[in-house]
């Protein structure tokens, strides 16, 4: 079965540092997308960033940053320069199909980092 | 609209009754999913539509649940008999088709609450 483990239920900063939000995933399929989303207090899970399994560079779009690491099945997210903002839920997600329900494009989620910025 | 719609936002029932929640995909979307998330949880999965087929309905937690998109665009999703567990977020999802993962766009959900 698929799985995917945010091992930090809850990380506080002030504004302006950097903050990294981990993610390891389990899967038996070689071919698989990793995805991370953000769902903020309205409760809409926006997308943010999808990776194959078979792309392992690295991924900068403005403050947001993503490290994927297929050795330590890791997947990890960096926020620099934080700003209140960013406050949200971060969820890591995982796609593959053979072993998650909804076909190839169903996800299997983690629980979730609560991120809190404070100014 | 532009995104994906769900009604009602807020739902609250009587331990027993019958609900019904809907959800309107992006207009063109052939793969519509729901998921049930609960309180401080990750989304987890309850069914797949491919159009009108329900292609795998695995997630669903017992034969309360119901789920149907019978002209393959707008999705209900029905629970009867509701129970106190069942009290969460459900969220719906549709993506352009079930090819390469592409990303599934999600609605704002509807919170139920089993009283």
């Amino acid at each position: 079965a698929q799985k995917v483990t945010q091992a930090q239920t809850e990380i506080s900063v002030v504004e302006k540092e950097d903050v990294t939000l981990d993610c390891v995933y389990e899967t038996r399929d070689t071919t698989y997308y990793l995805f991370w989303y953000k769902q903020p207090p309205s409760g809409e899970l926006v997308f943010l960033i999808r990776r194959n399994s078979f792309d392992e560079q690295n991924e900068i779009s403005g403050r947001y940053s993503w490290n994927f690491q297929k050795s330590t099945s890791s997947f990890n997210f960096t926020i620099t320069a934080s700003q209140v903002v960013d406050s949200a839920v971060y969820f890591c997600a995982l796609s593959g199909g053979t072993y998650s329900g909804g076909g190839a494009d169903g996800l299997t989620f983690g629980k979730g980092t609560h991120l809190i910025i404070q100014p | 609209g532009a995104g994906v719609s769900q009604s009602p936002r807020y739902k609250v029932a009587k331990r027993g009754q019958d609900v019904a929640l809907r959800c309107d995909p992006i207009s063109g979307h052939v793969s519509l999913f729901w998921y049930q998330q609960a309180l401080g949880q990750g989304p987890e999965f309850l069914t797949y539509f491919q159009n009108e087929a329900q292609l795998d309905k695995s997630g669903l937690p017992s034969d309360r649940f119901f789920a149907e998109r019978p002209e393959g665009s707008v999705s209900t999703l029905k629970i009867q008999r509701t129970q106190q567990e069942d009290s969460a977020v459900y969220l719906c999802a549709s993506s352009l088709a079930s090819q390469g993962a592409r990303k599934l766009f999600f609605g704002s959900g509807t919170q139920l609450s089993v009283l």
